[in-house]
């Protein structure tokens, strides 16, 4: 089976850094996401590792230490609008369709 | 990323209705769709995957004879709520799938059953 663990909420004032970190346990890995998913919205997609490192996208980078199991979504220059819940997920091993299973989400509330 | 539409937005029934939810991809083929549901402050539940042309595959715990699964074209896939009840009142979300692991997401469905 797999599973995945993140805080369930991390508060922040404007401008800060926040870091929203994943564990996981699976047989099989083939990669680590990150979706934000805004109240009553649909989530969306930030970034994937399949490698250990770090990857850049504007304000926001993920990392990932396959050796550890355990990866994570940093947040930099924070603004209002990122308040959303964060999920991380990774592929179902046993799976040949790209089944992912969610983490149960972390919370992100920034504050003025 | 590709753009996934589903319709309705929002539904409310009575209790005993079926409800039909449309997911569609709109800028490319999706051989392979999910089905989600979501309650309040809580994870994304894989509910079933939706092949093109084939049965779908359900997750344990899902009766298939209450959510259908029709995924009839490379663009099309449909959830079916049959003889819904308040329990069935949730945020329903399809995705399609992407390269690698990504999947784009449909802006949710909110059912509200009376």
């Amino acid at each position: 089976g797999q599973s995945l663990e993140q805080p369930s909420e991390v508060t922040a004032v404007e401008g800060a850094i926040v870091q929203i970190n994943c564990t996981y346990q699976t047989s099989g890995f083939y990669g680590l996401s990150w979706y934000q998913q805004h109240d009553g919205g649909a989530p969306t997609f930030l970034s994937y590792n399949a490698l250990d490192g770090l990857e850049e996208t504007g304000r926001f980078s993920s990392f990932l230490s396959r050796s550890d199991s355990y990866g994570y979504l940093l947040l930099q220059e924070l603004q209002m609008k990122d308040s959303a819940s964060y999920f991380c997920a990774v592929r179902d091993a046993a799976d040949s369709w790209g089944k992912l299973q969610f983490g149960a989400g972390t919370q992100v509330v920034v504050t003025p | 990323g590709a753009v996934v539409s589903q319709h309705p937005s929002r539904v409310i029934c009575k209790s005993g209705t079926s409800v039909k939810i449309e997911c569609r991809s709109l800028d490319f083929q999706a051989t392979t769709m999910f089905w989600y549901r979501q309650f309040p402050k809580q994870s994304l539940m894989l509910m079933a995957t939706s092949n093109e042309g084939s049965k779908a595959t359900y997750e344990q715990g899902v009766e298939k004879d209450k959510f259908l699964i029709n995924h009839a074209s490379l663009t099309l896939s449909t959830l079916t709520v049959t003889s819904a009840h308040p329990e069935d009142s949730s945020f329903y979300i399809c995705s399609s799938r992407g390269p690698a692991d990504t999947q784009y997401f449909g802006p949710g469905t909110r059912l509200t059953v009376l």
